[in-house]
């Protein structure tokens, strides 16, 4: 039932950048905020980024979040091993039955 | 810091109701919307809905029909109820404070639909 949608696998080597994006309509990203969680193997999914582009503390900087129309982006700069996991986008979708919508997924790997 | 965990059946019948409670502590329960989501084995998450402490609730418009979510205060907890289950069920059902910004999540509960 995703409404978002993302490439289903990205990769880099080490220190690379790796971006991801998650494309939606106007009743989602179009006029809501955007939020990435990031789920490592074998775990509950964790908040990685809020309203677009800020990050929880403790993430560290490396991680962020844009948004340009119905379409939002999480950009990981110096890659590193430990970043291998799943990322999810997800916004709130205003159409006729308001609900939370999450992205299909994106599985970062670290070649 | 808050934590959340999920308790419940790990096998359901099919055609039986899903019954899940998501116990918080460290923290109280008011003043905050609480959400479920689930994921199925090898696929995304999917929202199931959100309570506020008020008893207020926003479901999933795919699963609404089947979804009921209350929250209990006095006990810190919150629960959901998916009836009329198939094997399309089954999956990860985790809890998490929030509306939109969810976090903390709790680790999740396998639940299998099966006879």
């Amino acid at each position: 039932q995703s409404v978002l949608t993302q490439p289903p696998s990205a990769s880099g080597t080490p220190g690379q950048r790796v971006t991801i994006s998650c494309s939606g309509s106007s009743s989602n990203i179009g006029s809501n905020y955007v939020y990435w969680y990031q789920q490592l193997p074998g775990t509950a999914p964790k908040l990685l980024i809020y309203r677009n582009n800020q990050r929880p503390s403790g993430v560290p900087d490396r991680f962020s979040g844009s948004k340009s129309g119905t379409s939002a982006s999480l950009a990981i700069s110096g890659l590193r091993s430990e970043d291998e996991a799943d990322y999810h986008c997800a916004a709130w979708d205003d159409s006729l039955s308001a609900f939370y919508v999450f992205g299909t997924g994106t599985k970062v790997s670290v070649l | 810091q808050v934590q959340l965990q999920e308790s419940g059946p790990g096998l359901v019948k099919p055609s039986e109701t899903l019954s899940l409670t998501c116990t918080v502590s460290g923290g109280s329960i008011s003043s905050y919307y609480w959400s479920w989501i689930r994921q199925p084995a090898g696929k995304g998450l999917e929202w199931i809905g959100r309570i506020y402490t008020s008893g207020s609730t926003n479901y999933n418009p795919s699963l609404k029909s089947r979804v009921t979510m209350s929250v209990d205060t006095s006990k810190n907890q919150f629960s959901l109820k998916l009836s009329s289950v198939t094997a399309a069920d089954t999956a990860v059902y985790y809890c998490a404070r929030g509306d939109v910004l969810l976090a903390p999540w709790g680790q999740g509960t396998l639940v299998t639909v099966s006879s």
